[in-house]
């Protein structure tokens, strides 16, 4: 069956340092893959967007990038800030159209 | 647009209830996702639905749940009858299919069941 995992539940880093967010899937072949952010008490809100064909993504100080042979994306936030404290989901596009989530890494940002 | 309306924000109720879940997704979309959230099991797919057709139930949980969608503006999640393990927030999505386009979630609705 369909697996995905993110990396680690909880990451905690300092104001202006990058966080990495590693989410791996295994037993399908996504054609591509969203990122969304959920704050407590609220429904997750989506971020960017990579398709297959394409490796690196950016928005601002959001990075994407995919590697379907690895079958691994990684999400980076540079220059952090306490604001980006909140819950990042990833979600491999599935075939019939479904979106199937990770469980998220907390992600805490430190003043 | 007002976005995913889901109701009621909270609901409370007994052991063995009949529980309602409403959702209207944003209008022209033609996708429509519900989710059950937990800590423990984090945010699952129930169903979807495409053009008012549902295309994967293999989330739902049990025989005591069920998802109607009447039209391309109104969507029901049913829990008959209700258990305390249902107790989790649920949230309704929407989305332009074939775009393979972002999901738009709704506020929720958390489910206590006493």
């Amino acid at each position: 069956s369909q697996k995905i995992e993110q990396n680690s539940e909880a990451l905690n880093i300092q104001e202006g340092k990058t966080a990495t967010l590693t989410c791996n899937y295994t037993n399908y072949s996504p054609a591509y893959l969203q990122w969304y952010r959920q704050d407590p008490g609220r429904g997750p809100v989506f971020l960017l967007l990579i398709r297959e064909n394409e490796k690196e993504k950016r928005k601002e100080r959001l990075k994407v990038t995919f590697d379907t042979t690895l079958k691994q994306s990684l999400f980076h936030i540079t220059a952090s800030q306490p604001a980006d404290s909140a819950t990042y989901l990833c979600a491999p596009g599935g075939s019939q159209g479904n979106l199937i989530f990770g469980k998220g890494t907390k992600l805490s940002v430190k003043p | 647009d007002a976005g995913v309306i889901q109701s009621p924000r909270h609901e409370v109720t007994e052991m063995g209830q009949e529980v309602t879940l409403r959702c209207k997704p944003i209008s022209g979309h033609n996708s429509l996702f519900w989710y059950r959230q937990t800590m423990m099991r984090g945010l699952e797919l129930l169903i979807y639905f495409n053009n008012n057709v549902p295309i994967d139930d293999s989330g739902m949980p049990e025989d005591r749940f069920s998802a109607k969608m009447p039209n391309a503006s109104f969507s029901t999640l049913k829990i008959q009858p209700s258990e305390p393990r249902d107790s989790a927030v649920y949230f309704c999505a929407s989305s332009l299919v074939y775009t393979r386009a972002e999901a738009f979630f709704g506020q929720g609705t958390r489910l206590t069941v006493v």
